[in-house]
């Protein structure tokens, strides 16, 4: 089955800093990769999602890369708030729909003021 | 965006009993629903896949008969804890996407952080 893998399992940075999270898949059919943003204590909710179609995509600070190549697509913030703080999931899923995703271990993200 | 809800957001219960968990999409219908199951800072681990009206599609080392799912209607899925034991206690959270749209980003319940005790 899919495999996939988040790196860095924490990232802290400076407010203003860009904060930049890496997941690589194994499945070369998976084809639709969304981001997720969890609060603490509450549903993880879709931010920023690409398909396999495209390179890339971009919704004001936040942006995704994806090298379908190399299987592995990354989630850009820029200009980071605190208010970015929360636990971050990259995700993979092959076909129609995308609840039933593979989903990266999280990364921890903390913006300091 | 679409709206799911989940029922309860948390409920507690002695060793031995059965807990029930709703999952429903409030404006859409989803012939298809998953469950997750999240533990403490670490990843969502799908549980099952909860098809209308025919059997759930369970991962490896998901006990089906302990984890029952029922999904009666286009807009209602269910879970059951049977027999719960200290073990079960997590936080268990449903999605689901608009029937028919390829390729969109699925919609989560709120979660029910279930205590057994």
């Amino acid at each position: 089955g899919e495999n996939v893998e988040q790196h860095p399992s924490t990232l802290s940075v400076q407010e203003g800093d860009s904060a930049v999270i890496k997941c690589t898949y194994s499945d070369s059919a998976s084809n639709y990769f969304p981001w997720y943003k969890q609060e603490l204590g509450k549903r993880p909710q879709l931010i920023i999602d690409i398909r396999s179609n495209v390179g890339e995509k971009k919704d004001q600070r936040i942006a995704v890369t994806l090298n379908k190549t190399a299987k592995h697509f990354s989630l850009h913030i820029t200009e980071t708030q605190p208010e970015d703080s929360a636990v971050y999931f990259c995700a993979a899923s092959i076909g129609v729909g995308a609840g039933k995703s593979t989903f990266g271990d999280g990364t921890t993200l903390t913006v300091k003021p | 965006g679409a709206v799911v809800s989940q029922h309860p957001s948390w409920v507690i219960c002695k060793s031995g009993t059965s807990v029930k968990i709703e999952c429903r999409s409030l404006d859409f219908q989803a012939t298809t629903m998953f469950w997750y199951r999240q533990f403490p800072k670490q990843s969502l681990m799908l549980m099952a896949t909860s098809n209308e009206g025919s059997k759930a599609t369970y991962e490896q080392g998901v006990e089906k008969d302990k984890f029952l799912i029922n999904h009666a209607s286009l807009t209602l899925s269910t879970l059951t804890v049977t027999s719960a034991h200290p073990e079960d206690s997590s936080f268990y959270i449903c999605s689901a996407n608009p029937a028919g749209v390829r390729g969109q980003g699925a919609f989560f319940g709120q979660g029910t952080r279930l205590t057994v005790v």
